[in-house]
């Protein structure tokens, strides 16, 4: 699985977007750019993946870059309950077994 | 929505004790797994389950074994609990390959079990 990397910890207004970052450089052609994201004491939650083209759905929007080294996980209008650990996973899919969190970046939104 | 149930938030035992551990999935997923969280050590798979009575171990099996009757039941059982199984404990639901194709393979998780032993 190829490695990410990103920032241990955000800030974010509420009502702004959140902006979340995560380097794969090493990705490779058959990967997958999943995000969970875990809030405090509750278990891990999808939010969204992709694989080259940039995603939306409820919850948020992923932009992969081109070259596919990098992905922003953007939450439109962040509110108080987003404060969370988000990980960023690049995996081949399907998942076979495990699914293995990073340190992730804690974003915290605040009023 | 995807529910996975676990049937307790927090739960303290005693040294010695035999535990189980409770998920309930009600989406029809094949795949079910047991994960167990500890700070800095991230999340780490104990087992996972890909059909009725199928199971495979996964990192961490030792001192724990699994029980899968039913589709939508898993169960995680702690023979003789001990102080260094404090922690986190996480169950997931997957559809398998074969109903959701390559890229739609994702985890749902419940909320987690908070398990203490003295």
């Amino acid at each position: 699985d190829a490695k990410t990397t990103q920032p241990p910890s955000m800030d974010c207004a509420e009502g702004r977007a959140a902006n979340l970052p995560c380097n794969h450089s090493t990705i490779s052609g058959n990967e997958y750019v999943y995000w969970y994201r875990q809030i405090h004491s509750q278990g891990p939650q999808y939010i969204i993946h992709g694989l080259k083209n940039n995603e939306t759905n409820e919850m948020a929007s992923l932009i992969i870059t081109e070259d596919r080294k990098s992905s922003t996980l953007i939450l439109p209008h962040a509110t108080l309950r987003d404060t969370a650990v988000y990980y960023c996973i690049v995996r081949v899919a399907p998942f076979y077994g495990k699914l293995t969190f990073g340190q992730g970046t804690i974003l915290t939104v605040h009023p | 929505d995807v529910k996975v149930t676990q049937s307790s938030r927090y739960l303290v035992k005693r040294t010695g004790e035999k535990v189980f551990l409770e998920c309930v999935q009600d989406m029809d997923h094949e795949n079910m797994f047991w994960y167990r969280q500890d700070p800095g050590l991230g999340l780490r798979l104990i087992y996972f389950s890909y059909d009725v009575k199928m199971k495979e171990k996964g990192d961490i099996p030792e001192g724990y074994s699994v029980s899968r009757e039913k589709k939508e039941r898993f169960s995680l059982i702690l023979e003789s609990a001990s102080t260094n199984q404090t922690s986190m404990y996480l169950c997931a639901s997957s559809f398998s390959l074969l109903r959701t194709g390559v890229a739609k393979n994702i985890q749902y998780f419940g909320a987690g079990t908070r398990l203490s032993v003295l």
